[in-house]
């Protein structure tokens, strides 16, 4: 079984400040993580994910998430907040087997202050 | 390319009422989901279809049935409406299950039954 936890519903930052968003996982099978960023009244965007290989992952707009096994974690960072960032944040988990299920977090709102 | 579209973007409807939603996705994509979104509860997978005329359940598909007769095409029927269907529903398709390959959202369809 798999499950996703986002820490925080509500992350405030100033703009230029570093962006943080937490998420842990848990799953049984070697996991594929993911970030979606969705927009006020739009569809969810892919902003990231970790399959294999480097845990460091490069995604759009200068966020980087980093895949850490021994913590369970793939928090989402950017070093400097923009104002086009306000957003809402999913962190989501699928595993290597033939569920085709996308396990998603309840969402992180990330508001950035002038 | 219109990627993933959603009709309709609005609707109200009666307790017991019925309705369909149409999703269309112009990628020729073989897979095809319908999410619902609920405040602090991330997206939930009601149905998905692994190609044309294959429909198959997701977490929480009570009250909700599907149909994929045209490989674009993926439907989402309310039989009888009640208001715990109150809710946001996204729609999304992509060219092979998860984890490899990504999911293309929809804008949304947000439905409010009174």
């Amino acid at each position: 079984a798999q499950s996703v936890t986002q820490l925080g519903s509500h992350v405030s930052v100033s703009e230029g400040a570093l962006v943080l968003l937490r998420c842990n996982y848990s799953s049984s099978v070697p996991p594929y993580l993911f970030w979606y960023v969705q927009y006020p009244n739009q569809g969810l965007q892919l902003l990231l994910k970790y399959t294999t290989g480097a845990t460091l992952v490069k995604g759009i707009n200068g966020f980087e998430a980093e895949f850490k096994k021994s913590e369970t974690s793939f928090h989402l960072t950017k070093p400097s907040a923009h104002m086009s960032d306000a957003a809402e944040y999913f962190c989501a988990v699928s595993g290597m087997d033939s569920s085709y299920k996308l396990i998603f977090g309840s969402g992180t709102r990330l508001l950035v202050r002038p | 390319n219109a990627g993933v579209t959603q009709t309709p973007k609005f609707r109200v409807l009666k307790t017991g009422q019925s309705m369909t939603l149409l999703c269309a996705q112009d990628m020729n994509h073989e897979y095809m989901y319908w999410y619902r979104q609920d405040p602090g509860m991330g997206l939930r997978l009601i149905h998905y279809s692994v190609g044309e005329g294959t429909t198959a359940k997701g977490e929480v598909p009570d009250g909700y049935n599907v149909s994929r007769l045209k490989k674009q095409n993926f439907l989402l029927g309310l039989e009888s409406a009640a208001p715990s269907q109150t809710s946001v529903y996204f729609c999304a398709s992509s060219a092979g299950g998860p984890p490899q390959y990504e999911q293309y959202f929809g804008p949304g369809t947000r439905l409010t039954v009174t």
